[in-house]
C-alpha cells in the first residue's frame, strides 16, 4: 500500500530534549516535506526537499533541523525544543516538486508534539 | 511571500444549499491544490488545478482557477453532512522558490439537517 509513515504519532517531551520525528514514503517520491498545523493559522512548511540531499527552507524553519539522506526517508530534527513547537507536524510527498505535473501530495497521518 | 488567503473561514450551512468558498493569492501562480481535512485526521488531496480557466468535478465540489483574478473558487452544490470538514487551498511558488507550497487559513465547514 502507498503510503507515507511518521513515528511517532503523539509526543510529550519537555524544553531542551532532542527529538526526531521520522519520516518514510514508499512511493519513490522526489520531493518530501514538512509542515506544521497550528489552530487557526493553516499548514506552514517548514523544511522540504526536491530530491537526496537536496534541501531548503520554507515559511518557519528557525529550530528545526532536516536531513535527506535516502530516497525514502526525511526526519525532522528539533535540537533543543521549546514549547512554541508545541504543535501537529505533517509529512508529505509527492513524485516530484516542480509542479509541472498532476503530482499531488500525499499526507502522512501527524505527529502531535507537546513540549512542556 | 506569497501570500493565500481564505473566506470565509467558518461557513454553517445548511443540507441542500450551495455555496462557494474562495481563495485569493498575492502573486502569479499557476498551480492551485485543494485539500480536505476531517477532523483528528490527515489532509486528502481533492483537486489540483493547473492552468487559467481549469475546472475540476467530483461529486458535488467543483473547484475552478481564474489566474489572471489570481483567484480559485470551490463551489459545493446541495451539501450534504458528509462534506462537513475543513478545506485548504494551497498554491505553489513556481518563481525562485521552486517547491514552496502555501497554503490558507482553511475553511471549517459544517453541514447541518
Amino acid at each position: 500500500e502507498a503510503q507515507v509513515t511518521q513515528n511517532p504519532r503523539y509526543l510529550i517531551t519537555v524544553t531542551g530534549k532532542k527529538l526526531t520525528v521520522t519520516c518514510s514514503q514508499n512511493m519513490n517520491h522526489e520531493y518530501m516535506s514538512w509542515y506544521r498545523q497550528d489552530p487557526g493559522l493553516g499548514l506552514r512548511q517548514i523544511y522540504y526537499s526536491m530530491n537526496v540531499e537536496v534541501t531548503d527552507k520554507g515559511d518557519v524553519p528557525e529550530g528545526y533541523k532536516v536531513s535527506r539522506k535516502e530516497k525514502r526517508n526525511f526526519p525532522l530534527i528539533l535540537e533543543s525544543p521549546s514549547p512554541n513547537q508545541t504543535s501537529l507536524y505533517f509529512c508529505a510527498s509527492s513524485l516530484s516538486g516542480t509542479w509541472r505535473s498532476t503530482d499531488t501530495q500525499y499526507f502522512g497521518p501527524g505527529t502531535r508534539l507537546t513540549v512542556l | 511571500e506569497l501570500k493565500v488567503e481564505q473566506n470565509p473561514l467558518f461557513l454553517s450551512m445548511q443540507e441542500g444549499k450551495n455555496y462557494t468558498i474562495y481563495c485569493n493569492y498575492s502573486t502569479t501562480s499557476d498551480r492551485l491544490y485543494w485539500y480536505r481535512q476531517d477532523p483528528g485526521k490527515s489532509l486528502e488531496s481533492l483537486f489540483v488545478l493547473l492552468s487559467n480557466g481549469a475546472v475540476k468535478q467530483e461529486g458535488r465540489l467543483m473547484a475552478s482557477l481564474d489566474t489572471k483574478a489570481r483567484l480559485s473558487t470551490l463551489h459545493i452544490t446541495a451539501a450534504v453532512h458528509d462534506l462537513s470538514a475543513t478545506y485548504f487551498c494551497a498554491v505553489a511558488d513556481r518563481g525562485s522558490t521552486l517547491g514552496r507550497l502555501y497554503f490558507g487559513r482553511g475553511t471549517q465547514l459544517t453541514v447541518w439537517p
